[in-house]
């Protein structure tokens, strides 16, 4: 079966301790993207990646890393998270547009 | 920077009735545009895809282009409470969306 599967769903944790958000697709997709969703602000992009080892900033990248060494894999790092990084995550991986999402991370930083 | 425009809503259409949704985009260059849905609490699914000029229909759904004036639409016919949902309208690359309409269904 097609998916994206993202770990974990519910997370909460205090401020400035490391994390990482895995995510992980088996459709062989060179694109995979990671979007934070606050209410009344959308889907906004945080980090994306064209192919393995080739990474971009999106519109809301501040506090966040990731890396793509394997087409399947891309995690989202926050390094020292703060509470405005509360959000609900999503990850997804797209064949020209057509994108598959994760069930999403709900973060809370506290 | 590409950008996507939407109006946030509520949208709200007689069930029965026709739901128009409307997106707008800032790059002329994008050349496919993409619908998503998402239910309360979910992940958006993929509902329609349109690259060319015109009308493209699958079902109850009907999306439309205009590239002159920059702008996709979606239609919905025959509307249902399942059909209650934001509406998230994309273009790529990268896949950018718009911030989506909530539409609701009333019975």
């Amino acid at each position: 079966e097609a998916q994206v599967t993202q770990n974990p769903r519910y997370l909460i944790t205090v401020t400035g301790k490391k994390l990482t958000v895995t995510c992980s697709q088996n459709m062989n997709h060179e694109y995979m993207s990671w979007y934070r969703q606050d209410p009344g602000l959308g889907l906004r992009q945080i980090y994306y990646s064209m192919n393995v080892e080739v990474t971009d900033k999106g519109d809301v990248p501040e506090g966040y890393k990731v890396s793509r060494k394997e087409k399947r894999n891309f995690p989202l790092i926050l390094e020292s998270p703060s509470p405005n990084q509360t959000s609900l995550y999503f990850c997804a991986s797209s064949l020209s547009g057509r994108a598959f999402f994760g069930q999403g991370t709900r973060l809370t930083v506290v | 920077q590409k950008e996507v425009e939407q109006n946030s809503g509520p949208l709200s259409v007689p069930e029965g009735a026709i739901a128009s949704l409307n997106c707008t985009y800032s790059d002329r260059g994008s050349q496919s545009f993409f619908w998503y849905r998402q239910y309360s609490g979910k992940s958006p699914e993929l509902i329609m895809f349109i690259y060319s000029n015109g009308d493209k229909e699958d079902g109850r759904f009907t999306a439309q282009l205009n590239k002159a004036s920059q702008y996709v639409s979606l239609l919905i016919r025959d509307s249902q409470p399942s059909d209650s949902a934001t509406y998230l309208c994309a273009v790529i690359w990268p896949l950018i969306f718009g911030k989506g309409t909530r539409l609701h269904i009333l019975p």
